[in-house]
């Protein structure tokens, strides 16, 4: 079974830091470009960042671009999310999507930004 | 203007058939742009519906029903997906979703009621 599974996720102050993961099952993502995209509570999606299958071409939305990077390791068929400082509005669950089309997404991880 | 805009609630009966809409905004052509289709329903990550350029290219998420089917209006510069006979399990929201300078960009979802 294909499965993306996400953690990492939690409660982190303003100007924190986190990382989240999102581990591949039932596939090789090696030969995928992956996804970050994110939803706030009770509000639409939206994209944060891709990177490609060998990691050349990295995006990001403009909203995250400097606080976080996006990376992956294809020999433990995983990627990864490094979000620093962290504002109030970065307050969402955290989704992996594969492919530009997003055709399988993780079940998410929820990142509260909280004083 | 919004990239996309999608009107925010739907409402439809069962067995009917309802066209969801996506309008890009009138800087960019739909014609040059895949438009991507997910289902979201409350407590789960979106579900990848469909993808489609043209009659020709177009594809249909693994297990989605054929009764979900995406169209153009090129009048309009309007993205449709088309859902026939409809369910109570297709009570959901709905967005789509196309790349568009290197990012994805979404919607801001439809919330279709079925009554």
């Amino acid at each position: 079974e294909v499965q993306l599974v996400e953690s990492g996720g939690g409660l982190v102050r303003p100007g924190g830091s986190l990382r989240l993961s999102c581990v591949a099952s039932g596939f090789s993502i090696s030969t995928y470009s992956m996804n970050w995209v994110r939803q706030a509570p009770g509000k639409g999606l939206q994209w944060v960042s891709r990177i490609s299958s060998d990691s050349s071409g990295i995006y990001y939305a403009d909203s995250v671009k400097g606080r976080f990077t996006i990376s992956r390791d294809n020999a433990r068929n995983s990627l990864y999310l490094q979000i620093n400082s962290l504002r109030d509005e970065d307050t969402a669950v955290y989704y992996c999507a594969r492919e530009r089309g997003f055709d399988t997404w993780g079940q998410g991880t929820l990142v509260t930004v909280s004083s | 203007q919004a990239v996309l805009t999608q009107p925010s609630s739907l409402s439809a009966s069962p067995g009917a058939s309802v066209s969801l809409t996506c309008t890009l905004h009138s800087g960019i052509n739909v014609a040059t742009y895949r438009i991507y289709w997910y289902q979201q329903k409350p407590g789960s990550p979106p579900q990848y519906l469909l993808r489609y350029m043209s009659d020709s290219d177009n594809l249909q998420g693994s297990g989605v029903p054929g009764r979900f089917s995406g169209s153009k209006d090129a009048s309009a510069n309007v993205g449709i997906l088309l859902i026939s006979g409809l369910q109570p399990e297709d009570e959901a929201d709905y967005y789509c979703m196309i790349w568009y300078n290197s990012a994805s960009v979404f919607g801001g979802g439809t919330k279709l009621t079925v009554l």
